[in-house]
């Protein structure tokens, strides 16, 4: 199984530009996260969804959409991006509760 | 406010060396915990988990962590450290509510000589 696939790897965006990261999973499962991660700052929750057609925001959601309309796939939106933004971003899938996370391997992302 | 400290950033510890990176968690209920390791470049992997029962739990890698609820701690351990075991570990603990969110410390990233 491929787990939790991320794409793209790496992406250079300027200022004002708007881009999709896409997050896919097959392994079925329900919950699904997003998450980024700055250097000494850990991982903040962006947007996570219990389940296709149910989604909420998290910690850090300024800047960013998604939306669930599969099981499987888990997009996130940035509009409009701003050097804050500049950051890797993982997206994450669990079933839920005390079973954790199989995270994808991130995306790189650069505003400039 | 729910909270995961990891008060060391950075630990150097030479190769054979044991190893303690500690982890402490607020959640007011005894919680599930776990333990991720994110190699350079890389996604996190898990390494443990806590959930109920034994309060030493065993992981992959030769990693163990022991839950400690009278100290809110979820320290995680290897007797004998591998040069491969350098990486940045970030302990978990879940926030309130039915949706499997989870709250991640700062990380400690563990630089390993020769």
């Amino acid at each position: 199984n491929a787990g939790v696939t991320q794409t793209p790897k790496f992406r250079i965006l300027k200022i004002g530009q708007s881009m999709t990261l896409q997050c896919t999973q097959d392994m079925n499962h329900n919950y699904m996260y997003w998450y980024r991660q700055d250097p000494g700052m850990g991982l903040k929750l962006i947007y996570y969804s219990v389940g296709a057609g149910i989604t909420d925001k998290g910690e850090v959601p300024n800047g960013y959409n998604v939306s669930r309309s599969t099981t499987e796939d888990f997009p996130l939106r940035l509009e409009l991006a701003a050097p804050s933004q500049t950051s890797v971003y993982f997206c994450a899938s669990s079933y839920g509760g005390a079973e954790g996370y199989t995270f994808g391997s991130g995306t790189r992302l650069t505003v400039v | 406010a729910q909270s995961v400290t990891q008060p060391d950033i950075h630990i150097t510890v030479s190769e054979g060396a044991s190893l303690e990176l500690r982890c402490n968690y607020s959640y007011g209920a005894t919680p599930y915990l776990f333990w991720y390791v994110q190699s350079p470049g890389q996604g996190l992997q898990l390494l443990l988990k806590y959930f109920s029962g034994d309060t030493l739990v065993q992981g992959i890698k030769g990693f163990e962590a022991e839950f400690k609820r009278s100290q809110s701690s979820f320290n995680l351990r290897k007797p004998s450290v591998h040069w491969s075991d350098a990486a940045e570990y970030f302990c978990a603990a879940p926030i309130r509510g039915n949706t499997g969110k989870l709250i991640f410390g700062q990380g400690t990233t563990l630089q390993v000589k020769p």
